[in-house]
């Protein structure tokens, strides 16, 4: 299966200190997303990088990808209450778009 | 713009009954998919159609059916409902004109179905 696995399950955190996510998948990819869904609401698109990129920004978010190594990480910088949400990876092939299990995210005010 | 809207927002049937949930994709997009969500399964691919055509499908059984109409709309059918289809039902549009996703998914609230 192409789909991601994120790591850890779940973080809890302080606010203002920075959260890592990892992702890890099987197979080759166009592309690699990020979302993040707050409870009981949709998913939000956060950032892509492609499979030629190694890094990306946006605001407080940095994702890197390693194509080698099929991983992922999205580390949000001085995190806030409101980061609070499960955050998921979707690997992009040639027709699909697989979503990852997600990381739970909490950050205590 | 407006939003990815998904109607109803919450959602009860019974067993064996059948169901209809509605998307309507942001303005310009022709690109819908759908999703089930739950927590023991994650999100799970249902469908993608464009242009009023299914374009891929995921691994279901053929009790969930959807179709797009002209205006990009679209509707996904569960019929004969079993208590695992409980879950919340999550549409998406996208811009995207051909088979990729090299284009962000735009999703909606979701519908939550409970199956009693």
């Amino acid at each position: 299966s192409q789909q991601g696995e994120e790591d850890p399950q779940a973080l809890s955190i302080q606010e203002g200190e920075n959260a890592t996510m990892n992702c890890s998948y099987k197979t080759s990819i166009n592309n690699l997303q990020w979302y993040r869904q707050n409870s009981g609401r949709g998913l939000v698109h956060l950032i892509l990088i492609r499979s030629n990129e190694r890094e990306k920004h946006s605001g407080r978010l940095r994702v890197t990808l390693d194509t080698s190594k099929k991983s992922s990480s999205l580390l949000i910088t001085a995190s806030r209450a409101a980061d609070t949400a499960s955050y998921f990876c979707a690997t992009a092939g040639a027709n699909n778009l697989f979503f990852g299990t997600g990381t739970r995210l909490t950050v205590i005010p | 713009k407006a939003g990815v809207t998904q109607t109803p927002r919450y959602l009860i049937k019974t067993r064996g009954q059948q169901v209809t949930l509605s998307c309507s994709p942001i303005s310009g997009h022709r690109s819908v998919s759908w999703y089930q969500q739950t927590p023991g399964q994650g999100l799970q691919f249902l469908f993608e159609y464009f242009s009023e055509t299914q374009r891929n499908k995921g691994n279901f059984p053929g009790r969930f059916s959807g179709r797009q109409f002209s205006n990009s709309r679209s509707e996904m059918n569960v019929s004969t409902l079993e208590l695992g289809d409980s879950a919340l039902y999550l549409c998406a549009s996208s811009f995207e004109g051909r088979v990729s996703y090299n284009s962000p998914l735009h999703f909606g609230n979701g519908t939550r179905l409970t199956v009693t």
